[in-house]
């Protein structure tokens, strides 16, 4: 079974620009979750979402949105893009909610100039 | 809003000695889920093992056990028979058991570096 890929695995882009990343799940997976990684701030969790509905937001300003598809997969788009929003970014995936181990992708490197 | 604490920046250990991990957590809910992850050069998450909060026995997974203290709201790594392939940034993780509010949302602490030395 292949594993939640994340496209692109790297990404450069400039202050005010927008950047959208996608992320596929494991097949058969409904859910996918996204999370910002920083040196400074750790991990943080963005969102998740689950048959397409967006089911739990963290504490990020409006500039992050998602949505999923039918199929599952997932899009992030972060618009005017600022220095801070340099991060990895990650997605994880899992069958649905409990102890359903989540599943993460290699993450997309942002970087912002 | 839960927390979580890993207050070992850093540790090392030499080869197939043992190593322990600290992590605690805040949370005022009776019934969550416990992980840690390990992460890599490569970034690639990695879960290395789980534990449901109602359960009173520690988790096990071959050379990686678990210390969990309910009362004092505390999840410890054991490491035994470190091997270098072990080196890596380890996660410890918090996830709520109340799906409707929470779903599989994960709450990570700072992360603790681990090196293996041979």
């Amino acid at each position: 079974k292949a594993g939640v890929t994340q496209t692109p695995r790297y990404l450069i882009k400039t202050r005010g620009q927008q950047v959208t990343l996608s992320c596929s799940p494991i097949s058969g997976h409904r859910s996918v979750s996204w999370y910002q990684q920083t040196p400074g701030q750790g991990l943080q969790f963005l969102f998740e979402y689950f048959s397409e509905t967006q089911r739990n937001k963290g504490n990020f300003p409006g500039r992050f949105s998602g949505r999923q598809f039918s199929n599952s997969r997932s899009e992030m788009n972060v618009s005017t893009l600022e220095l801070g929003d340099s991060a990895l970014y990650l997605c994880a995936s899992s069958h649905r909610g409990g102890l359903n181990e989540q599943f993460f992708g290699p993450g997309t490197r942002l970087t912002v100039l | 809003a839960q927390t979580v604490t890993q207050s070992q920046p850093e540790m090392s250990v030499q080869e197939a000695e043992t190593v322990t991990l600290s992590c605690t957590y805040d949370t005022s809910e009776s019934d969550y889920y416990l992980f840690w992850y390990k992460q890599p050069p490569s970034r690639q998450m990695i879960l290395v093992i789980r534990q449901e909060a109602y359960k009173q026995q520690n988790a096990t997974e071959n050379r990686f056990s678990v210390n969990f203290q309910k009362a004092a709201k505390s999840f410890s790594l054991k490491i035994s028979d470190s091997q270098l392939g072990d080196a890596a940034m380890y996660f410890c993780a918090y996830r709520s058991a109340l799906r409707e509010t929470s779903g599989s949302r994960l709450t990570f602490g700072e992360g603790t570096q681990l090196t293996v030395n041979p």
